[in-house]
């Protein structure tokens, strides 16, 4: 079992719709939770960081945790095309290694 | 945040040769991380690299394979040595950031032929 799991996808939404993206996890160790941002041959950019249970929003994008279920969410409201990318969630525990689990990511394509 | 500059972008190689990859960050970090990620996987942890000591490497990555250097607090570099197809993937260097998120450079894509 890989310590963390990412519905695969890939979504089609057209645009304005709400997209949601998950991430289980199975280490109850990890604190930090992150989603990233990819576009196509470019480097993953940092959407939401959030420490421990508990909602963030940040514009168009709430993040959820529920480290009781070991469960991630990502939403993005009112999707537009150029929200079309690939989108990893990643995830540490507090240890000093700093070290990151990612998700296989999810592609998203929003039609305009 | 931290900003890193990741070059080459991309490469095309032949087999049994080794390629460097550089990464220059425009502040001075304590970790370095060099990732590695494969069509459809997740990203993959190679190693990190400190400034001062030798690179920590994950299990599956040896440094004969993937040497690393970290001469100063600003630099890296990640070499893919003896080259085959299967090395084809991309290559990303990543920094934690001010606010506990992580700056990844824009990656390298090798394709070993």
């Amino acid at each position: 079992q890989k310590e963390v799991e990412q519905d695969p996808g890939p979504l089609s939404v057209p645009e304005g719709a709400i997209v949601s993206l998950n991430c289980t996890y199975s280490n109850s160790a990890f604190q930090y939770f992150m989603w990233y941002r990819q576009y196509s041959r470019k480097g993953p950019e940092l959407l939401m960081y959030t420490y421990s249970s508990g909602n963030k929003e940040d514009g168009r994008f709430t993040a959820q945790v529920d480290k009781s279920s070991k469960y991630i969410s990502l939403f993005i409201r009112d999707s537009q095309p150029s929200d079309s990318a690939t989108y990893l969630c990643a995830m540490r525990s507090a240890r000093n290694d700093y070290k990151l689990s990612f998700g296989a990511g999810t592609t998203v394509t929003v039609r305009a | 945040s931290a900003v890193i500059s990741q070059k080459p972008s991309r490469d095309i190689c032949q087999r049994g040769t080794s390629l460097t990859i550089q990464c220059q960050v425009d502040s001075q970090v304590t970790m370095m991380f060099w990732y590695r990620q494969q069509p459809g996987q997740s990203l993959t942890l190679i190693a990190t690299a400190n400034q001062g000591s030798e690179a920590t490497y994950e299990s599956g990555f040896v440094i004969d394979k993937f040497p690393i250097s970290r001469p100063n607090l600003t630099f890296s570099t990640l070499t893919v040595s003896n080259m085959s197809p299967e090395d084809s993937s991309i290559y990303l260097c990543s920094v934690v950031g001010g606010g506990g998120g992580y700056t990844f450079g824009s990656g390298t894509r090798l394709t070993v032929v």
